[in-house]
């Protein structure tokens, strides 16, 4: 079955450490996105690739990296520089242009 | 002001009843996309818009482009349609395929 697969589903870490959340898709779509969202509010893009080897920053990127060596592959990792890393991300993907965007089941990030 | 405003926050309603969802949004869009989130955090698409009306079972979506409004209907209610409702916005201007969300509507079904 084709689909976007995000894991783990719950992760905590402690205050301080890198975590690197996982993205795959074989939708052989050409654009990933990574939103994280807060209790209350919407929806908000950290990073984006519209294309292997590139990628660019989103509305909240600081304190997030992210690698996209290959197509199916979208890895967030959450630096030690995000101030507020407790949230729940969520990854999507779509074809670029105008298209249906599909989205994983999101990861709680906790951080103690 | 947010570029996607959704209206009401919450609502509640008894099983069976119809039920609306508004969506305005500020800038020109190519499509408009209404997502459903269960209380597990997954999303789904329900639908995408660039003109018009979409029907999907007991769901209908419509967009007014000139109005920059739409709304999503819930025909006879049931508890399993509980969920957040997610407007979300595909700008114009923007390049790629980057999406505006609205902050949700919490919708409760009671039986």
């Amino acid at each position: 079955d084709g689909g976007i697969t995000q894991s783990p589903k719950y992760l905590f870490r402690k205050e301080g450490q890198n975590v690197t959340l996982s993205c795959e898709q074989n939708l052989n779509h050409d654009a990933m996105y990574w939103y994280r969202q807060d209790p209350g509010q919407g929806l908000r893009l950290i990073y984006y690739s519209q294309i292997v080897n590139d990628f660019q920053k989103g509305d909240i990127a600081e304190g997030y990296s992210v690698s996209r060596e290959k197509k199916e592959s979208f890895p967030l990792t959450v630096t030690s520089a995000q101030k507020n890393p407790t949230a729940f991300y969520l990854c999507a993907s779509s074809i670029r242009g105008p298209g249906r965007a599909f989205f994983g089941q999101g990861t709680r990030l906790t951080v103690v | 002001k947010n570029e996607v405003e959704q209206s009401p926050q919450n609502l509640t309603a008894q099983e069976g009843e119809f039920i609306t969802i508004n969506c305005s949004y500020s800038v020109g869009i190519s499509a408009l996309h209404w997502l459903q989130q269960h209380p597990g955090g997954g999303i789904v698409s329900l639908f995408m818009l660039s003109s018009g009306k979409k029907k999907h079972g007991r769901l209908i979506a419509t967009i007014n482009i000139q109005e920059k409004h739409s709304s999503l209907h819930i025909t006879a209610s049931h508890p399993r349609d509980s969920a957040v409702y997610i407007c979300a916005v595909r700008d114009q201007e923007t390049s790629g395929s980057r999406l505006t969300f609205g902050e949700g509507t919490q919708l409760t079904v009671n039986p």
